[in-house]
């Protein structure tokens, strides 16, 4: 099945511990993005990817870091985690990054408190 | 920058009517994508229905229709007929064609459907 998964789907941690939010596909796109979704402001982009390698800051980069190895993969890296940082995040993906329209596919989201 | 606007934080409808949600933006570009998402309790986001700007008829998806005013740059959303499993939240979303990162999505700030039986 073609999809977007992403892990953890919950996460409870404190100010100041490292974490990873994978994100993984399984239908060779090349691009991925990720979002992060706050009451009142609907889903804002943090980095984007349009292919391996190749990262690029979104609307709200600052505290988050990116990694793009592997074509299949794009995991969301918060190396000093804060409060301002509790939010609902997405992982997005699409056949290519350029002009043209191709659809854009979600992974499940992942919630996230920071205490 | 490209702004989305959704005025509408809540709405309410009875079950089998019809409901607009409305979404305004800004842009400067002549050529862009127009697009709703829907977000139920899962969390998952479907997309509803897409509009091309350079398109002057209106997208229909089943029950699922826009009004797309470019000149007004307003781009609502009708949902004719409406079932229980339409309550979500809402999503209004732009798109641009002309720049780097051309994927990336710009959102409004949702509209909560509640569908009453």
């Amino acid at each position: 099945e073609a999809q977007v998964t992403q892990n953890p789907r919950y996460l409870i941690t404190v100010t100041g511990k490292k974490l990873t939010v994978t994100c993984s596909q399984n239908m060779n796109h090349e691009y991925m993005s990720w979002y992060r979704q706050d009451p009142g402001l609907g889903l804002r982009q943090i980095y984007y990817s349009m292919n391996v390698e190749v990262t690029d800051k979104g609307d709200v980069p600052e505290g988050y870091k990116v990694s793009r190895k592997e074509k299949r993969n794009f995991p969301l890296i918060l190396e000093s985690p804060s409060p301002n940082q509790t939010s609902l995040y997405f992982c997005a993906s699409s056949l290519w990054g350029g002009l043209g329209y191709n659809e854009q596919f979600f992974g499940p989201g992942t919630r996230l408190t920071v205490l | 920058a490209q702004t989305v606007t959704q005025s509408q934080p809540e709405m309410s409808v009875q079950e089998a009517e019809t409901v607009t949600l409305s979404c305004t933006y800004d842009t400067s570009e002549s050529d862009y994508y127009l697009f709703w998402y829907k977000q139920p309790p899962s969390r998952q986001m479907i997309l509803v229905i897409r509009q091309e700007a350079y398109k002057q008829q209106n997208a229909t998806e089943n029950r699922f229709s826009v009004n797309f005013q470019k000149a007004a740059k307003s781009f609502s959303l009708k949902i004719s007929d409406s079932q229980l499993g339409d309550a979500a939240m809402y999503f209004c979303a732009y798109r641009s064609t002309l720049i780097q990162g051309a994927q990336k999505l710009v959102f409004g700030q949702g509209t909560r459907l509640t569908i009453n039986p």
